[in-house]
């Protein structure tokens, strides 16, 4: 099955600063990359995804990278803010499958 | 529209009880997946149900038994609470054909 690699576990940068986290995959066969954002408390929820068809998408802050041969995708936020403060989880789905796995989770805390 | 709703929101056991996690959504989903979320593990699926009256096993079904009710419900059942079940579970829905998961706001148990 799939397995989803996902660094680094946390990161703490000021806010301002850009934070990139980084995953890797190892199924060949995944061709959707979602992203997902929890808040302290609360439920995840997607803030961005990606297609292997796509080798990067831009969302205001917050943008994706793709690297197919690598297995290798990234999430990078600019300008972090103190709301960017949260874990983050990348997720692999195979084609057709329509089940995630999910990397470890990121801790991302920005100090104001 | 309230989404996907889970109860309860907190529930302590003593090992061996046996409790039913509630979890609905209004969305007209077809598909309904049960999560576990441990520190430092990610999202890990539990059971997977592509529609009513289907039900598949993910990462970790042992200890667990899921029942797809009708189009709306998905429970899942612990019969002999054990203290490695002590966990945050989040109940997922997605729409047929889309990739996008709905969380639930998530049950947090412990078995003492």
């Amino acid at each position: 099955g799939e397995n989803v690699e996902q660094h680094p576990s946390t990161l703490s940068v000021q806010e301002g600063d850009s934070a990139v986290i980084k995953c890797t995959y190892s199924d060949s066969a995944s061709n959707y990359f979602p992203w997902y954002k929890q808040e302290l408390g609360k439920r995840p929820q997607l803030i961005i995804d990606i297609r292997s068809n796509v080798g990067e998408k831009k969302d205001q802050r917050i943008a994706v990278t793709l690297n197919k041969t690598a297995k290798h995708f990234s999430l990078h936020i600019t300008e972090t803010q103190p709301e960017d403060s949260a874990v983050y989880f990348c997720a692999a789905t195979a084609g057709g499958s329509y089940i995630p796995t999910f990397g470890r989770g990121t801790s991302l805390i920005v100090h104001p | 529209n309230a989404g996907v709703t889970q109860t309860p929101k907190f529930q302590v056991l003593k090992t061996g009880q046996s409790m039913t996690l509630q979890c609905a959504q209004d969305m007209n989903h077809n598909s309904m997946y049960w999560y576990r979320q441990d520190p430092g593990m990610g999202l890990r699926l539990i059971y997977y149900s592509a529609s009513e009256g289907t039900t598949d096993k993910g990462e970790v079904p042992n200890g667990y038994n899921v029942s797809r009710l009708n189009k709306r419900e998905f429970s899942l059942r612990l019969e002999s609470a054990a203290p490695s079940q002590t966990s945050v579970y989040f109940c997922a829905s997605r729409f047929q054909g889309e990739e996008k998961l709905f969380f639930g706001s998530g049950t947090q148990l412990s078995v003492l």
